[in-house]
């Protein structure tokens, strides 16, 4: 069974710091990995997918299966970057996601 | 595009009532849907996939008659909680996959705030 772990509940920066949020994965296979982002009173949505290999709002995320991780990262963390992240994992087919416990990240001024 | 909603947004009901979830792809035509629960504070849970026209699929320890699942057309999907009780009080959450085509990506409704009194 596949298994995604984020270690951080809750991640505190400063603004204009570098950010990592970190995710580690269990799966046999190959797997595709997301990033999830919920904004404060929105719903859910995605922020990016391994497969896609983009930037977006400044995010990025390798896929490194030899650690099993699939960390994001920013290097200047901005004050609307503030919300709960959700690493999550899809395997074999029919697209189910296996999602991480999320973590919060606030970006203090 | 790919707008999910769901309805309605919060519902509070008497314990032994039954209790029915609506989620509809809003723009465009959804060939899976899936259906998730939150706890407060906690990862978002799968508890069944749902294609047009066929039966769910239903995670280990999910009751399927406790679940009923109606994905009867392209753009709706239905939950219905049969003899609520207080435990099944919960944040309901929806998505919606427009398949392969879309890449496999999910877009989510807003959730359903489900209390039992």
């Amino acid at each position: 069974a596949q298994r995604v772990t984020q270690p951080e509940k809750l991640l505190s920066v400063f603004k204009g710091a570098p950010v990592e949020l970190k995710c580690n994965y269990s799966y046999s296979g190959s797997p595709e990995l997301f990033w999830y982002v919920q904004y404060s009173r929105q719903r859910l949505q995605l922020l990016l997918r391994h497969i896609s290999r983009e930037s977006i709002k400044g995010f990025t995320a390798d896929l490194n299966k030899g650690e099993t991780s699939f960390h994001l990262k920013k290097p200047f963390a901005q004050e609307e970057d503030s919300a709960m992240y959700y690493c999550a994992l899809s395997a074999g087919g029919g697209n189910k996601l296996t999602f991480g416990t999320g973590t919060q990240l606030k970006v203090e001024l | 595009g790919a707008v999910v909603s769901q309805h309605p947004s919060r519902v509070i009901c008497k314990s032994g009532t039954s209790v029915k979830i609506e989620c509809r792809s809003l723009d465009f035509q959804a060939t899976t849907m899936f259906w998730y629960r939150q706890f407060p504070k906690q990862s978002l849970m799968l508890m069944a996939t749902s294609n047009e026209g066929s039966k769910a699929t239903y995670e280990q320890g999910v009751e399927k008659d406790k679940f009923l699942i109606n994905h009867a057309s392209l753009t709706l999907s239905t939950l219905t909680v049969t003899s609520a009780h207080p435990e099944d009080s919960s944040f309901y959450i929806c998505s919606a996959s427009k398949g392969l085509a879309g890449g496999g990506e999910q877009f989510f409704g807003p959730g359903t705030r489900l209390t039992v009194l």
